[in-house]
Parts: structure tokens; C-alpha cells; sequence
């Protein structure tokens, strides 16, 4: 069975970092680019960030871009997503997906996500 | 950046009812149109792939069409577990973007 669960969310100041990790197991990790978003409350979901299967390649949303940076462990089965200069408007639920693979590359995988709040 | 806009942003409908949720693009995303449930609490839920491919486990009462900038999600008959937020994605280009969100709501 196909799980994906972040951690590392929680409560944090204006300027200030965290570290969100999502572990991944059932599947062969190393074989799928992953992605991160987020929805904050009240709002739709936003696409924040993609890393391709092997790390070569990585893309962020233009409202997180120089200060979010995503990264993967492909032998611990495990995505990051480093915040940092965090801002209020960062306040949401993130959620790490899977993409699907294929040419269409939709996001057949969810976490449960994990709240950061920043104030 | 591609932007996605869906309509109608909220709409009230029936147990049984046909519901119809269109979502337009700003540019062509050929057939790279995906759409999800998202329930409160709970982690999205991916329901059509490729503009008209129905995921695995999906029910057969959700279905997808369109191509280039406009395509749409019908569910056939609603059921009491649709009520939900139907989102749109656009996976033609990076960013990948989501439409703002459709709440079906119970009338």
C-alpha cells in the first residue's frame, strides 16, 4: 500500500525556518518525481514544488522560489522541503504527492499534510 | 504562468442530480487536465487523469472531457459522498497549477 507521511509542521515566527520531511514506503521511491503543496485555510490547493525521480531537476512556485528549497533521500524513501525567511502568508497545510509518472504526471498519491503556521 | 479558472466557483445541487463543473485554461494544456476531490481534513483525492481517464477505484458516475482550454467534470448522479471541493490541474507545464476550487454543496 502506497503511504506518504509528512511531519515537521508547527508553529513558527515571521523570518524564521522549518523543515518539513515526508516518508514514503510501499512503492519504489526513487522511481517517481514528487511534488509539495499546500492550501491555506479557507483556500484552494497551490503547487509549491517538483523534484524529478533522480534530483537532477527541481521547480518552485514563484511565492516560495529562493526560499523554499526541495530535496530527496532516495535510500531513506524520504522528501524535504526546507523553508526558510517563512512569511505569514506561508500559513497552510502541506500536503507531499506523488506524481503518477507517464506523460500526464498527475498527483495519484497524498499525504495526510502537516500544518505550519506562521505568526 | 498557465492560469486555470473554474466555474461555477460554488454550486448547490441534489442526491441524483447531474452536475456539471467546467474549468478553462489561459493557454492550450493540450490534454494535461487532471481533477480531484478534496474533502475537509482529509488528504485530495485524484478522480480523472489525462483529461477523460478514470482512476483506478474511481466511480464510473465521474467523468472528464475537453481538450486545448476548456474541458469540464461531470458526475452523473449525485451521491451523498460528492459533496466535496473539485479541483482542477493543469500538468501540460511547470508550474502545475490548480483551478481556485468548485464547492458542491448539499441544496
Amino acid at each position: 500500500e502506497v503511504q506518504l507521511v509528512e511531519s515537521g509542521g508547527g508553529l513558527v515566527k515571521p523570518g524564521g525556518s522549518l523543515r518539513l520531511s515526508c516518508a514514503a514506503s510501499g512503492f519504489t521511491f526513487s522511481n517517481y518525481a514528487m511534488n509539495w503543496v499546500r492550501q491555506a485555510a479557507g483556500k484552494g490547493l497551490e503547487w509549491v514544488s517538483y523534484i524529478d525521480s533522480s534530483t537532477s531537476h527541481t521547480y518552485y512556485a514563484d511565492s516560495v522560489a529562493g526560499r523554499f528549497t526541495i530535496s530527496r533521500d532516495n535510500a531513506r524513501n524520504s522528501l524535504d522541503l526546507q523553508m526558510d525567511r517563512l512569511r505569514a502568508e506561508d500559513t497552510a497545510v502541506y500536503y507531499c504527492a506523488r506524481d503518477g509518472g507517464g506523460s500526464y504526471s498527475p498527483n495519484d498519491y497524498w499525504g495526510q499534510g502537516t500544518l505550519v503556521t506562521v505568526s | 504562468d498557465i492560469q486555470m479558472t473554474q466555474s461555477p466557483s460554488s454550486l448547490s445541487a441534489s442526491v441524483g442530480d447531474r452536475v456539471t463543473i467546467t474549468c478553462r485554461a489561459s493557454q492550450s494544456v493540450s490534454t494535461y487536465l487532471n481533477w480531484y476531490q478534496h474533502k475537509p481534513g482529509k488528504a485530495p483525492n485524484l478522480l480523472i487523469y489525462a483529461t477523460s481517464s478514470l482512476q483506478s477505484e474511481v466511480p464510473s458516475r465521474f467523468s472528464g472531457s475537453g481538450s486545448g482550454t476548456d474541458f469540464t467534470l461531470t458526475i452523473s448522479s449525485l451521491q451523498p459522498e460528492d459533496f466535496a471541493t473539485y479541483y482542477c490541474q493543469q500538468t501540460y507545464i511547470l508550474p502545475y497549477t490548480f483551478g481556485q476550487g468548485t464547492d458542491l454543496e448539499v441544496k
